[in-house]
């Protein structure tokens, strides 16, 4: 069965400080990967997506970038946090094609300071 | 552009009370929907997809309904477990994209 591990599960960051959230998926191949951010009770934002190693898009334009170095690695970055980076960050995968369930992780809550 | 919008945005009910929660969708191309339920500081956990008009799906006191333009989940006899966020989410014509709603927060008092 497929299972998807996101770490760390928390932290707090200061201000200018860079960030990296990393995610694996296990038992699939060639996945979609995602990039979610949600902010304090509301929807899920689209951040990146990505069909295949070294292949990301952009949703939204913002402090921080993703990259795939492997084919079940995503990762989360930025170089300088600023305070709007704080929320609760999801990864989740789906299998490529249409009609195919999304996957999360157990989120990481990024506080900014 | 592509959209979900979900409703109410809040639900409080007593234990055994029976209701419904909407989600409609305005995109081009549906490909699937799907339902998620969501408890606190966690990541959602997936319920159900639904890929045409008139489908339906259940689960313990959860169904869920696909019209053209909306999906319901209808929650009967609800218990103070079912206290959730329940989030729903298209994936249109791009495959590569879902697109969620803002979800309902449901609050099941005993």
């Amino acid at each position: 069965s497929q299972t998807i591990h996101q770490w760390p599960a928390t932290l707090v960051q200061p201000v200018g400080s860079p960030l990296s959230l990393e995610c694996t998926v296990e038992g699939t191949s060639n996945p979609n990967l995602y990039w979610y951010r949600q902010a304090a009770g509301r929807g899920l934002q689209l951040l990146f997506y990505s069909v295949g190693i070294g292949q990301i898009s952009s949703e939204v334009p913002q402090n921080l970038s993703a990259s795939r170095p492997q084919d079940r690695q995503f990762i989360l970055s930025s170089k300088k946090l600023l305070l709007s980076d704080s929320g609760f960050y999801l990864c989740a995968w789906s299998s490529p094609g249409g009609g195919n369930t999304i996957y999360f992780g157990e989120g990481s809550w990024l506080t900014v300071v | 552009e592509d959209q979900v919008t979900q409703s109410p945005e809040a639900l409080r009910l007593q234990e055994g009370e029976s209701s419904s929660l909407n989600c409609s969708y305005t995109v081009s191309g549906l490909r699937g929907l799907f339902w998620y339920r969501q408890d606190p500081g966690k990541g959602p956990e997936f319920l159900f997809t639904l890929y045409s008009a008139g489908e339906e799906k259940e689960k313990e006191r959860l169904k869920a309904t696909l019209t053209k333009k909306e999906s319901f989940l209808h929650i009967t006899a609800p218990k103070p477990e079912d206290s959730a966020t329940y989030l729903c989410a298209v994936q249109a014509d791009n495959f590569n994209k879902f697109y969620f709603g803002s979800g309902t927060k449901l609050n099941v008092k005993p």
